[in-house]
């Protein structure tokens, strides 16, 4: 139990749908973290909000929303996805963005197929 | 784009054994080196974040030491277990934004 949790876990969506994956974190974190895990790539930032603010999207397209309504929960809005979005999407929180130390405790996923 | 590598892909390795792998990364602009186990079904779990070059840190039967100068990092396990298997990860985090960037991980399996 990391303190950081995800729902739901396993996702099956058309390209039509709209859905949110929802993440919430119980550790005064103030940094929170989307990430792709695709099929042999490495974890890829998405999106980085810091204290409610977002201060990163890695070239996200669209079709993926991010929404941060306070320090604790993030929400991932899905809409019109393709079936290349199929992925383990990982949230993560951490004290702050920057920091000596700034490592990320994680959830568990939200695995994510795109029919 | 920074570029984390991190070998071997996979390694498979018999209870008992020592192993240990390589993440390499580029060194200018560093800041600091994190490792994370990564268990199936699980989330990936932070083992070390190391900042200084030359330095060794220590969790039970895994270490981790740090050259910043010559761009890489070792994990090592001792005496591996079944329990163990995993997939460890590196994540560099550098650059002008100190965004951090993860290699792709090795695979351990070990076998009892």
């Amino acid at each position: 139990e990391t303190g950081v949790t995800q729902t739901p876990r396993h996702l099956v969506m058309g390209m039509t749908n709209k859905k949110s994956l929802k993440c919430e974190q119980h550790l005064g974190h103030n940094a929170m973290y989307w990430y792709k895990q695709s099929a042999k790539k490495p974890l890829e930032l998405m999106f980085v909000y810091n204290f409610k603010e977002q201060t990163e999207n890695n070239s996200v397209p669209s079709r993926f929303s991010p929404e941060c309504p306070n320090s604790s929960h993030l929400f991932l809005h899905l809409h019109t996805l393709q079936p290349e979005d199929s992925a383990l999407y990982l949230c993560a929180s951490s004290p702050s963005q920057a920091g000596t130390n700034g490592e990320l405790f994680f959830g568990e996923g939200s695995r994510l197929t795109v029919l | 784009i920074l570029n984390v590598e991190q070998s071997p892909q996979s390694l498979h390795v018999q209870e008992g054994d020592s192993t240990n792998f390589t993440c390499s990364f580029p060194s200018s602009n560093f800041y600091a080196l994190h490792w994370y186990r990564w268990e199936t079904a699980k989330s990936p779990e932070a083992l070390f974040v190391m900042t200084l070059n030359g330095d060794e840190k220590k969790k039970g039967r895994i270490s981790a030491t740090l050259n910043t100068k010559e761009g890489y990092s070792y994990l090592y396990i001792k005496g591996s277990q079944p329990e163990d298997s995993a997939t460890y990860l590196c994540a560099l985090r550098g650059g002008s934004n100190y965004k951090l960037t993860f290699g792709k991980g090795t695979l351990l399996t070990v076998n009892p």
